[in-house]
């Protein structure tokens, strides 16, 4: 069965440095999320992806976060200067657009010290 | 304003006790309703969608329905690898149909 995946599983880095998050969506799915949870806190929407460019995003999502298809199967998010309150669960999630069902990915734990 | 509550935040059921899971919305216009699963530092899987009130779905023990105002996620003879924290979210109409906003989830703890 098709499913999204996420690299690395685990991220460790110091404040102000900057991360890439990568992440290959189911294959013939053409909508792209980000998602983050921290710890003990609900799911929260980050953005969202679609025909090369941002379709939406949220308040969290500002001039330190950026998203990229660099090629035809990855999607990526990066964060270029990490803060403390950066570190969450990041799940990456994929939809083929017709009904919305987002399928998730099994996420990245960013741990920012 | 939440969107979306979840009720309760913890559930401790035994193997065979059934129960279910509400999950009350504040959406005008729903586009649609989603049940997740998540299991203890993993990513949500999809289980539901939900679009209109009196639809139901069902998946093996698990039974979804909706109403004008919630949803339940109902469990039926649930079993110990029923254990997962079940998300509900809901597609937030106001700002783009894409966007999910979820719940704080119920934690369910079936014991053997």
């Amino acid at each position: 069965e098709p499913e999204v995946t996420q690299t690395p599983s685990h991220q460790v880095t110091q404040m102000g440095q900057e991360v890439i998050l990568r992440c290959v969506p189911i294959s013939n799915h053409l909508y792209f999320y980000w998602y983050r949870q921290i710890l003990g806190q609900k799911v929260e929407f980050l953005v969202s992806f679609y025909n090369n460019e941002i379709s939406e995003k949220s308040e969290i999502f500002d001039d330190q976060f950026s998203v990229e298809r660099p090629d035809g199967s990855n999607f990526t998010l990066k964060i270029r200067s990490t803060k403390l309150e950066d570190s969450a669960m990041y799940f990456c999630a994929s939809s083929d657009g017709t009904n919305n069902e987002q399928f998730f990915g099994p996420g990245t734990r960013l741990t920012v010290l | 304003e939440d969107q979306v509550t979840q009720s309760p935040e913890a559930l401790r059921l035994q193997e065979g006790e059934s129960s279910s899971l509400n999950c009350s919305y504040t959406v005008s216009g729903l586009r649609g309703l989603f049940w997740y699963r998540q299991d203890p530092g993993k990513g949500p899987e999809f289980l539901f969608t939900l679009y209109s009130a009196g639809e139901e779905k069902e998946k093996e023990r698990l039974k979804a329905t909706l109403t004008k105002k919630e949803s339940f996620l109902h469990i039926t003879a649930p079993k110990p690898e029923d254990s997962a924290t079940y998300l509900c979210a809901v597609q937030d109409p106001g700002t783009g149909f894409q966007k999910l906003v979820f719940g704080t989830g119920t934690r369910l703890l079936v014991s053997p």
